[in-house]
């Protein structure tokens, strides 16, 4: 699986949009870059996943550049609940676990 | 974290005591898997299953012990704890498994446990 690179930490206004960018320069073709986010020592929560078109749920985008080395996740109104560390993930089709890094934490301040 | 289900949520065990860690999802997932999560430290992957009677190891596996009787449940145990094992356990699971990219992974809300 590719390797991905996030910044160690990100602040962001409550209520304003939170972008975390991931970099991915080495991703293949065929591999998918997912978002997932833990809270506290909870278990990882899926956000959002893609592979080459941006994507929107109910949680946030995922904008994916079209040379496909990097992404963004966008939270677009961020609240006090979205402080969490999240991490970029890119997975293969032979790929049997989610590779996960340091990650990004993320703090929303009032 | 819907359907993937994880018992007991605390655990204090002594060093050399048996215990299994219970994983249960709803959902009809081929994949399941246990990670272990040490302080400050990144998930790594302990086994995994991709079906009913199939395992495989993952990244860390010795001390731990799994087996998948049925599709529902995929039970971790600990055969001799060590505290070296004091860490948090996550169980995953995955529609399928022969192609996990491209499906969601869904994970359980832990397992704390403690060997003194």
């Amino acid at each position: 699986d590719a390797k991905t690179t996030q910044p160690p930490s990100m602040d962001c206004a409550e209520g304003r949009a939170a972008n975390l960018p991931c970099n991915h320069s080495t991703i293949s073709g065929n591999e998918y870059v997912y978002w997932y986010r833990q809270i506290h020592s909870q278990g990882p929560q899926y956000i959002i996943h893609g592979l080459k078109n941006n994507e929107t749920n109910e949680m946030a985008s995922l904008i994916i550049t079209e040379d496909r080395k990097s992404s963004t996740l966008i939270l677009p109104h961020a609240t006090l609940r979205d402080t969490a560390v999240y991490y970029c993930i890119v997975l293969s089709g032979s790929a049997r676990q989610l590779t996960f890094g340091s990650g990004t934490q993320l703090t929303v301040l009032p | 974290n819907a359907g993937v289900t994880q018992t007991p949520k605390f655990q204090v065990l002594k060093t050399g005591q048996s215990m299994t860690l219970q994983c249960a999802q709803d959902m009809n997932h081929e994949y399941m898997s246990w990670y272990r999560q040490d302080p400050g430290m990144g998930l790594r992957l302990i086994h995994y299953s991709v079906g009913a009677g199939i395992t495989d190891q993952g990244e860390v596996p010795n001390g731990y012990n799994v087996s998948r009787s049925t599709t529902e449940d995929f039970p971790l145990r600990l055969l001799s704890a060590a505290p070296s094992q004091t860490s948090v356990y996550f169980c995953a699971s995955s529609y399928r498994a022969t192609r996990l990219s491209g499906n969601t992974i869904y994970f359980g809300e832990g397992s704390w446990l403690t060997v003194v």
